[in-house]
Formats: structure tokens, sequence, C-alpha cells
């Protein structure tokens, strides 16, 4: 079973900062199958990021997807009030499903 | 995109059982996958299994086999998925997700149904 590791746990930041969230997987995984998501306390997720690096429709071109292999990134390059918030990656294992990381939580400093 | 609209939230003693309710709209249902996942309190996302476009195949996380049913009426672009067996670590948001096929991500979720297992 592939495992996500999401770092930090917590991240805390102050709106207009640069934030950056790392996914690292067990086993390589393809970019094809690597999504980040966000999720505001009572609300379902929303779609981020599909294929490690392509923006979801309507997400704002802060947030931008990199990495490959084992070791992906969220970037949020200008965070905004409404980015507090917490952020899982997942991916797509093929027999065994999918997966997600345990998450990050985004917050206010 | 889809619009998935969950049915309510649900209370259920233990050994019982509970079904749930995921209806689509914008694009009918027969086009995507749909999902269904859980976020129980403390922990990360956990996915459950499929149910594919055509509603003829199914696939189930290992860990709920046996225990999980998902099935979709086409006439009403309803999804359903019922756990049985019920116990206090099935309390949980279940949310169903739409997924375009072999996108292998989420891309409309439901609103999310909490189900409380208690005696």
């Amino acid at each position: 079973e592939i495992v996500l590791t999401q770092s930090p746990g917590t991240l805390s930041l102050s709106p207009g900062e640069r934030a950056t969230l790392s996914c690292r997987a067990s086993q390589t995984v393809s970019s094809t199958y690597l999504a980040w998501y966000q999720q505001k306390v009572g609300q379902a997720p929303r779609l981020l990021i599909y294929g490690a690096s392509s923006r979801a429709t309507g997400i704002p071109d802060r947030f931008s997807g990199s990495g490959s292999g084992t070791d992906f990134s969220l970037t949020i390059s200008r965070l905004e009030p409404e980015d507090f918030a917490m952020y899982y990656c997942q991916q797509y294992a093929g027999s065994q499903g999918y997966t997600f990381g345990q998450g990050t939580k985004l917050e206010f400093k | 995109q889809l619009h998935l609209v969950q049915s309510g939230a649900e209370v259920s003693k233990p050994g019982a059982s509970v079904k749930i309710s995921c209806k689509a709209s914008g694009y009918t249902s027969t086009t995507y996958n749909i999902h269904w996942l859980r976020l129980a309190p403390g922990q990360g996302l956990e996915w459950m299994g499929i149910i594919n476009d055509s509603g003829t195949g199914t696939k189930y996380q290992q860990k709920f086999q046996g225990r999980v049913t998902m099935t979709r009426d086409t006439s009403t672009n309803s999804d359903y998925m019922e756990l049985i067996a019920l116990r206090s670590e099935d309390t949980a948001v279940y949310y169903c997700a739409s997924e375009p096929p072999e996108k292998y991500y989420f891309d409309s979720w439901g609103q999310g149904t909490l189900v409380t297992v208690s005696s």
C-alpha cells in the first residue's frame, strides 16, 4: 500500500505570505494520479489540482502544484484570508484504490 | 461538473445499517463514476469504493468488503451507499464524489452526510 505523508502537519502563516505544502509517497506515484484538495470546516473538499500540476476549473492562479516520483508540493503564492483551511493530497494506486495524506492545516499566525 | 446532493444526517445503533443517497444534477450521472468516501473525527479522508458510470460495476476498499453496497438508479440519477453491521468507529461524515471516467480525481462532491453510531 502506498502511504502519503504530508508535512508540516500545521503551517502557521499570515495573509500575503507564501505557503508550501509537501506530500511524500512511500513509493513512486505517477503524476497523472496525484491530486490536491482544500477542505474548510463544515464543507466538502474542493478539488484544487489534478495530474500533480493542473489547476481545476475556477481555481485561482495563486495555487500551483509540482513534483514527480515520490515528492509533490502545493504552493500558494500569496495567501488570502479564505485560503486558511485543511489541505489533502490524494493518489490513485490501481487495484488498491485511492489513498489520502493525513492533511496539512494552514492556520493564521 | 455535477451538482451532488446527499440525504440528511442519520443516527443508528451498533449492528444496524444505514443507506445514504446522492442525487446528481447537471450532467447525468451516467457519464461519471461515483465514489464514496468518509471523514471520521480526528482522521483523514478515507476512500470506500466506486460505482462505475453505467452503474454495472463496483469496487470496494478491502476494509469495507462484505459491509458496503453501492448502487445506482439511472432513472433518477441517484446513487446509494449502504453500510451494514455498524460500529462506533463508523461515526463519520460520508461523502459522494464524482470522477470523470479514468481521470482518477474527484471533481464534484456532495455536501456530506453525518452518520452517528451510538447505543
